[in-house]
């Protein structure tokens, strides 16, 4: 059973669109995340949401929206993509926002061209 | 500011030997959690060890163990019988209660 999951695997797209990534958990988890893993293996966090609220928001461009329709789903929004996007993006989740271990997906590599 | 350094960018030990990966964080909390998380090639972050801050015990599973000094703020991975499985990427990360730091990563290749 896949506990996190991510959709799109892969997503190659010109410079300048607008993209989607999905994020789902069957954890029954109440905190979701997404990391950004640059081209340097470095992971950052962009933002966290617990029961659907944004909790943490990390300095990133204005273009990168998350959306969290419920507990279950945090999907990140990306406007007008730049070359500097590409990375891979993880989305993890816990069952709370303090002590708990937290379950990534498999991540979503993002080329923009 | 909180960090978290990996030394070693890439590592290599043959099959069944032990090898030991660094990591130092640095940090002004008292109470926290350590971790550390293995990327296969198949880039899923798995989670191999986490370790209390306010536990002395060092944690182990199974073939995994950690060296965690406190005082030093220190928290090492030691892979024991090493397999060709544990060819990785592994990233040492610190969790303050707030947000996660991580790692810039250890390369391990096991070589047969």
């Amino acid at each position: 059973d896949t506990a996190v999951s991510q959709t799109p695997k892969y997503l190659v797209t010109q410079m300048g669109n607008d993209k989607s990534i999905k994020c789902e958990q069957n954890l029954g988890h109440d905190t979701m995340y997404w990391y950004k893993q640059d081209s340097k293996k470095f992971l950052k966090i962009m933002f966290s949401y617990n029961n659907k609220e944004l909790i943490i928001n990390e300095t990133v461009p204005n273009r990168f929206s998350p959306k969290s329709p419920d507990k279950a789903h945090l999907n990140l929004h990306i406007n007008s993509l730049e070359l500097g996007d590409s990375a891979v993006y993880f989305c993890a989740s816990s069952q709370e926002t303090v002590k708990e271990t937290q379950y990534f997906g498999p991540g979503t590599r993002l080329l923009v061209l | 500011a909180q960090t978290v350094t990996q030394s070693q960018p890439e590592m290599s030990v043959q099959e069944a030997e032990t090898v030991t990966l660094s990591c130092t964080y640095d940090t002004s909390e008292n109470n926290y959690y350590l971790f550390w998380y293995k990327q296969p090639p198949s880039r899923q972050m798995i989670l191999v060890i986490r370790q209390e801050a306010y536990k002395q015990q060092n944690a182990t599973e199974n073939r995994f163990s950690v060296n965690f000094q406190k005082a030093a703020k220190s928290f090492s991975l030691k892979i024991s019988d090493s397999q060709l499985g544990d060819t990785a990427m592994y990233f040492c990360a610190f969790d303050n209660f707030n947000k996660f730091y991580f790692g810039s990563g250890t390369k391990l290749n096991v070589k047969p």
